[in-house]
């Protein structure tokens, strides 16, 4: 089993739709959790943290849930430039002051107009 | 203000040859990991490093594969004798120390260095 699945789509939505990611991660000692995004290839950036209070920035909302090991990403009124690879990432124990990342394959989102 | 830096952009190389991926990290970070992309695939950890120091080398095959980060020059990950299963993208991202206005998780990677393996 994956440390980190996520489904890799594609996911097409029409510009304006919302649109949500899910990710589960299999080590329940897992530290810190956060969605990146990569452009077609190019380089991966951070997105956002997520935290079990949830964390909203613009158009984006993360949620963790811990008891259940999954993680969300809430995109809200689409853009066509969100049109990208959103990667769920986990640090395993004992690594949050370290860069050692475990990444998801990623869940692809083509915006459409 | 530069990012990470690096270079090839992009590599071919023949079965058995050498490559060498380099690496320059921002500006006033020091450490650096070395990320590989297989296509298809998530990116997978290889190695942390800090100057003239390997911190953290579990993600990094056993054999034909090394990475240093010198006191002077950039970070260099070397494959040696390579193979078609080597053909994969390479990130390399940087940090500053921890404590130093650093975000946890949050990694400045470079575009990569694209590697072909003929």
């Amino acid at each position: 089993r994956k440390e980190v699945e996520q489904d890799p789509g594609p996911f097409n939505v029409p510009e304006g739709a919302t649109v949500a990611f899910n990710c589960t991660y299999s080590n329940s000692a897992s530290q810190s959790f956060f969605w990146y995004r990569q452009d077609c290839r190019k380089e991966p950036k951070l997105l956002m943290s997520v935290y079990s209070s949830g964390n909203e920035d613009g158009r984006f909302t993360a949620q963790l849930n811990r008891a259940s090991q999954y993680i969300s990403l809430l995109i809200r009124d689409s853009k066509l430039s969100d049109s990208a690879t959103y990667l769920c990432v986990v640090t395993p124990s004992g690594s949050s002051n370290t860069g050692k990342l475990i990444f998801g394959q990623g869940t692809t989102l083509q915006v459409k107009p | 203000n530069a990012g990470v830096m690096q270079n090839p952009r992009h590599l071919v190389r023949r079965r058995g040859q050498e490559a060498r991926l380099r690496c320059s990290p921002m500006k006033g970070h020091s450490h650096v990991y070395w990320y590989r992309q297989l296509p298809e695939e998530g990116l997978k950890f290889m190695v942390y490093l800090q100057k003239e120091n390997i911190i953290d080398e579990s993600g990094m095959p056993k054999e034909r594969f090394s990475a240093e980060f010198p006191k002077e020059g950039p970070s260099i990950l070397r494959i040696q004798q390579v193979v078609r299963g080597d053909s994969a993208a390479y990130f390399c991202a940087s940090s500053p120390p921890p404590g130093r206005g650093r975000v946890t998780g949050e990694l400045f990677f470079g575009e990569g260095s694209r590697l072909t393996v003929l």
